[in-house]
């Protein structure tokens, strides 16, 4: 399966731009790059996915390097609700749907 | 649409009794993963089903764990004889047989066991 790296942790001033890096160096070519995140006390939601492209919506944007071995996401404006541990995830072995998640980054917004 | 119902909510087990959870994916989905998070870590895939077949266990620990998704009906994760060490939050999520979708979550079933 492939693996993603990611920063344990990060802090961001509310109101700011943060910019969440993620590293998949062993990606293949099929294989799209899906974020979620996890309030506490609450269970996984989707936040994003893209395959080469950059892509937008109405959480969030990802910018996918050229060579597709990292990517960002961009939360335009933290909120404090957007206090979670962000996971970025590529496919398991047997389709798309399937992922596996790692440790993630745990973002602390500041007011 | 409802969403991915997962009962019960909150479950205690004294040591050495079984536990079920269920879970009811969205309408129209027939992947169904299962997902262990203990305290203060992050989550740990478990086991992947569709109707009736188990894809992949490769998180299952090797006893006690069981999990099946029948024909009708929810998917089942059963933890036979629990150890304080199974209490934890369990998730599930499903998502479609085709596409590149994302996997909608329950709100998942934290097991205390005392």
């Amino acid at each position: 399966d492939a693996k993603t790296t990611q920063p344990n942790s990060m802090e961001s001033n509310e109101e700011e731009p943060v910019h969440l890096p993620c590293n998949h160096s062993t990606i293949s070519g099929t294989d799209y790059i899906h974020w979620y995140r996890q309030l506490p006390s609450q269970g996984p939601e989707y936040v994003i996915h893209g395959l080469t492209s950059n892509v937008n919506n109405r959480m969030a944007s990802l910018a996918i390097a050229e060579d597709r071995k990292s990517s960002t996401l961009i939360l335009h404006r933290a909120t404090l609700r957007d206090a979670a541990v962000y996971y970025c995830i590529l496919p398991g072995k047997y389709n798309n749907n399937d992922m596996r998640f790692g440790a993630g980054t745990r973002l602390t917004v500041k007011p | 649409n409802a969403g991915v119902m997962q009962n019960p909510r909150h479950l205690v087990r004294r040591r050495g009794q079984e536990a079920r959870l269920r879970c009811s994916p969205m309408k129209g989905h027939s992947h169904v993963y299962w997902y262990r998070q203990l305290p203060e870590e992050g989550l740990k895939f478990m086991v992947y089903l569709q109707k009736e077949n188990i894809i992949d266990e490769s998180g299952m620990p090797k006893e006690r764990f069981s999990a099946e998704f029948p024909k009708e009906g929810p998917s089942i994760l059963r933890i036979q004889q629990v150890v304080r060490g199974d209490s934890a939050a369990y998730f599930c999520a499903s998502s479609p047989l085709m596409g590149i979708r994302e996997q909608y979550f329950g709100p998942g079933t934290r097991l205390t066991v005392t």
